[in-house]
């Protein structure tokens, strides 16, 4: 099975900062690379498929980078409501795996 | 609108069964793969299985092989997923997902709002 180790597991970062959330892959994955916003309580959300291209209706402020084995989740100007809990998943190969999850809080 | 209604889920005992179903409308059910995945209280998403369009194939993690068995209904615009042998540890959030593909990536473009299934003595 391939591994997703996301960093970091947690952030706090303040209105207005430019946060950074990175994705490893245990093998080289190419493109093969997702990432989802959950909030409590709620189902998960794409943001970013196909390592960089963002879904219909995610603000342009998220972008995603990376092929290979490292990816980055960028988030250029944090607004209040991006708390929550983002995963890449990997589709490459089946099982589909997670990271375990970066616990964004705003300061 | 897509629509993805996850039902079924509820308390069970160790060894029990469950089967979880999972409504869709709004899109072309019958052309989509489908997946569950779940999520134990406070931790992180786990992929469980997935099925092809016309059902004739299916692939689990090997944590549940053996024990869950996926299934669809295209008539019904119905995923379903038979849970049997249950154990502590499949106590968790069961989400249903639709995938869509991009230059040959799939993604989970859709989630229901989860069914909880706790196997409790």
């Amino acid at each position: 099975d391939i591994q997703m180790t996301q960093s970091p597991s947690s952030l706090s970062a303040s209105v207005g900062d430019r946060v950074t959330i990175t994705c490893r892959a245990s093998q080289s994955i190419s493109s093969f690379l997702n990432w989802f916003q959950q909030k409590p309580g709620k189902a998960p959300k794409v943001l970013i498929y196909v390592a960089s291209s963002l879904q219909s209706g995610v603000p342009s402020r998220f972008s995603g980078s990376g092929s290979g084995t490292d990816f980055t989740l960028t988030i250029s100007s944090l607004q209040p409501e991006d708390f929550g809990t983002y995963y890449c998943q990997q589709s490459y190969s089946i099982p589909c795996t997670f990271g375990q999850g970066t616990k964004l809080e705003i300061k | 609108e897509v629509q993805l209604v996850e039902s079924g889920g509820g308390l069970v005992q160790p060894g029990g069964s469950l089967r979880l179903s999972c409504a869709a409308s709004g899109f072309t059910f019958s052309s989509n793969w489908m997946h569950w995945v779940r999520q134990a209280p406070g931790k992180g998403l786990v992929w469980v299985s997935r099925i092809n369009s016309d059902g004739g194939s299916a692939a689990y993690a090997d944590s549940v092989k053996g024990r869950f068995t996926i299934s669809r209904d295209n008539a019904k615009n119905t995923l379903y997923l038979q849970m049997n042998s249950l154990r502590d540890e499949d106590t968790a959030v069961y989400f249903c997902a639709s995938v869509r593909y991009s230059s040959g990536v799939y993604y989970f473009d859709s989630w229901g709002q989860g069914t909880l299934v706790t196997v409790s003595s």
